[in-house]
């Protein structure tokens, strides 16, 4: 079984200052993770992946993650917030089950950035 | 490539009445998904279809829900005898499969439909 803690249900920043969302996760087996964005009232886009290549990845919008195995961390970071990154961000860790994906989310971090 | 698309974007019903949701998935992708997602909640697996064949269902899925795929391409979901803690927003996503390789396992999401019961 796998499952997602996401440290921080509301996140503030000022604009231009660095972004740090905390993931940390729990898999018996390697797992794969992703990072979602959620905007109101829409869908989730997704922002990087991990899949067992390079540990730091590099997602759209200038966010990057880095997979911390001794860690079981999967932390999302951007170096200077925009206005247009407050959303919900949600921390995701899937595990091939059954022929498919099988994927756990977080209870998501609402990302406020402030003027 | 159109995404995944999901109607209606809200619904309001009354207590008791049955509700249906359709979703479209991305033309190639054969896999499809529903998730349901509530307040302060990340998305919460429901059930996914490989072709039309229905391969896992949660046990959040009660009696009172049926997810159907007849054609291997859209899907509907329907909700009878709608109850108030059924409001919630339904996530459809939908990924291209393969032979296991993760990329083509990504699951893309559509913008949802919300239903209020009242």
């Amino acid at each position: 079984a796998q499952s997602v803690t996401q440290l921080g249900s509301h996140v503030s920043v000022s604009e231009g200052a660095l972004v740090l969302l905390r993931c940390n996760y729990s898999s018996s087996v390697p797992p794969y993770l992703f990072w979602y964005v959620q905007y109101p009232n829409q869908g989730l886009q997704l922002l990087l992946k991990y899949t067992s290549a390079a540990t730091l990845v590099k997602g759209i919008n200038g966010f990057e993650a880095e997979f911390k195995k001794s860690e079981t961390s999967f932390h999302l970071t951007k170096p200077s917030a925009h206005m247009s990154d407050a959303a919900e961000y949600f921390c995701a860790v899937s595990v091939i089950s059954g022929g498919y994906q099988k994927v756990t989310f977080g209870t998501g971090t609402k990302l406020q950035v402030i003027p | 490539d159109t995404g995944v698309s999901q109607d209606p974007r809200h619904k309001i019903t009354k207590r008791g009445q049955n509700v249906t949701f359709r979703c479209d998935p991305i033309s190639e992708h054969n896999r499809l998904y529903w998730y349901r997602q509530t307040l302060g909640q990340g998305p919460e697996f429901l059930t996914y279809f490989q072709n039309e064949a229905q391969l896992e269902k949660s046990r959040l899925l009660s009696d009172r829900f049926s997810a159907e795929r007849p054609k291997g391409s859209f899907s509907t979901l329907e909700i009878q005898r709608t109850e108030q803690g059924d409001s919630a927003m339904y996530l459809c996503a939908s990924s291209s499969g393969g032979t296991g390789k993760m990329g083509k396992n990504i699951q893309y999401f559509g913008a949802g439909t919300r239903l209020s019961v009242l």
